[in-house]
């Protein structure tokens, strides 16, 4: 079982270069979200996705898009990338169900360094 | 809005004791499920226990319980017989119903445990 898989695990980018983190999943789930985590702030969520087609901003949207052409693949988009996003990056997965006990799977994170 | 506060940045415990992990939350939310997750050296998250808001006992996975305290909302983790390898970041967080995506999470406790 792979889970939520995330590459690459670690890049460096010039402020200004546009790259793109992936993300896949091959659990079926519905659900599927990227969160930053910055030290001194926890883990703060960027972009979401309740399902193919369906993507919807979190808390910290700016300069990050996604799509969510399939089920299993939620790939997250730096446009020009800045300083201050350097980063720790995970994507997490988790099925679409009322029960509130519902768990989020995380992949490995992708370590990001803007110079 | 969801808020998760987790004020000890840092624990020490020595080896074989217990040790308790501050979380408190704020929502509107009438229904809501807590989680706290452990993030060791090597950088994943873990999921260790779950409570739901509308569960009459505290939620317990071998070593680890919650202490939840609904009308204080807290939601503290209590680790018996600390071993070596609980050393990491343990995070709690929530989600509010209708959210299985979406998780609020605080900024986390480093707990460092000693011989």
């Amino acid at each position: 079982n792979a889970g939520v898989t995330q590459t690459p695990k670690f890049q460096v980018l010039k402020t200004g270069q546009s790259m793109t983190l992936q993300c896949a999943q091959d659990m079926n789930h519905e659900y599927m979200s990227w969160y930053r985590q910055d030290p001194g702030m926890g883990l703060r969520l960027i972009h979401y996705s309740v399902g193919a087609g369906i993507t919807d901003q979190g808390e910290v949207p700016n300069g990050y898009n996604v799509s969510r052409s399939t089920t299993e693949d939620f790939p997250l988009r730096l446009l020009s990338a800045a300083p201050s996003q350097t980063s720790v990056y995970f994507c997490a997965s988790s099925h679409r169900s009322e029960r509130m006990n519902t768990e989020a799977f995380f992949g490995q994170g992708t370590r990001l360094t803007v110079v | 809005a969801q808020k998760i506060t987790q004020t000890q940045p840092g624990m020490f415990v020595q080896e074989k004791e217990a040790v308790t992990l501050d979380c408190t939350y704020d929502t509107s939310d009438p229904s809501y499920g807590l989680f706290w997750y452990k993030q060791p050296s090597s950088g994943e998250m873990i999921f260790l226990i779950y409570q739901g808001s509308y569960d009459q006992q505290n939620a317990t996975e071998g070593r680890y319980s919650l202490n939840f305290q609904k009308a204080r909302k807290s939601a503290n983790l209590v680790i018996s017989a600390s071993q070596l390898g609980d050393s990491a970041m343990y995070f709690c967080a929530m989600r509010g119903a209708g959210t299985a995506s979406k998780l609020t999470f605080g900024t986390g406790t480093r707990l460092q445990v000693t011989l």
